[in-house]
């Protein structure tokens, strides 16, 4: 069965810190990697995504990637209290055709 | 505005009962999806359309029927709805054929049976 695993948090970060959210994968076949913010109430909005291993970064915000861990990962630089949501991360399955298979998602708040 | 446009955002309706949902995309993708987050936030695929045919059918009660007219629409039809029913019930779109494509999400709707 395809998991994505994701600890449920809260992770809490003060203002200014390195917030880091971690999810792991069981399926070797899975192809790209996303990760979403989803503030309460509201739909999940996309932060970004990765496909080969290693880093890639966007302001804030990197991902990193290890297919062969079967891991990845997202680091939010300067939290900021705007940054307190729910990170959902997202695998998308080769063999499921296009679906993105989620994970729980990891709380985070960041204080001020 | 391009967008993901779901109706109606809130649904109250008692046991027993049938509701729709409703789903349009214009940001002219080929694939849409149901997906339901429960009470702990677990976002589930439930089922995924790409050009009008199903390809994603999860293990869903055959009380939830999925109907795509077009490429643009995809409904959510739901018979003799249960309490375990309630949940927040997500559209989404993408390009299928992009193994990089994220997906697009409507802005949910809040069904509780009652």
């Amino acid at each position: 069965q395809k998991e994505v695993e994701q600890n449920s948090g809260p992770l809490s970060v003060p203002e200014g810190a390195i917030a880091s959210l971690n999810c792991t994968y069981s399926d070797r076949g899975s192809q790209s990697f996303f990760w979403y913010r989803q503030y309460s109430g509201k739909s999940p909005e996309l932060i970004m995504f990765i496909y080969s291993n290693g880093d890639k970064e966007d302001g804030r915000f990197t991902a990193q990637l290890n297919k062969a861990s079967q891991y990845v990962s997202l680091l939010i630089r300067d939290s900021q209290p705007s940054d307190s949501a729910t990170y959902l991360c997202a695998v998308k399955v080769g063999q499921a055709g296009t679906a993105l298979i989620f994970g729980k998602g990891t709380t985070l708040s960041v204080s001020s | 505005d391009t967008a993901v446009s779901q109706t109606p955002k809130y649904l109250v309706t008692q046991m027993g009962n049938d509701k729709s949902i409703k789903c349009e995309q214009n940001l002219g993708h080929d694939t849409m999806y149901w997906y339901k987050q429960d009470s702990k936030k677990f976002l589930k695929i439930m089922f995924s359309y790409n050009n009008k045919e199903l390809i994603i059918n999860e293990t869903v009660p055959n009380r939830f029927s999925p109907k795509s007219p077009d490429k643009a629409h995809l409904n959510l039809h739901i018979n003799s709805l249960e309490l375990g029913d309630s949940a927040v019930y997500f559209c989404a779109s993408s390009l299928g054929s992009s193994y990089n494509s994220p997906l697009h999400f409507g802005n949910g709707t809040r069904l509780t049976v009652t």
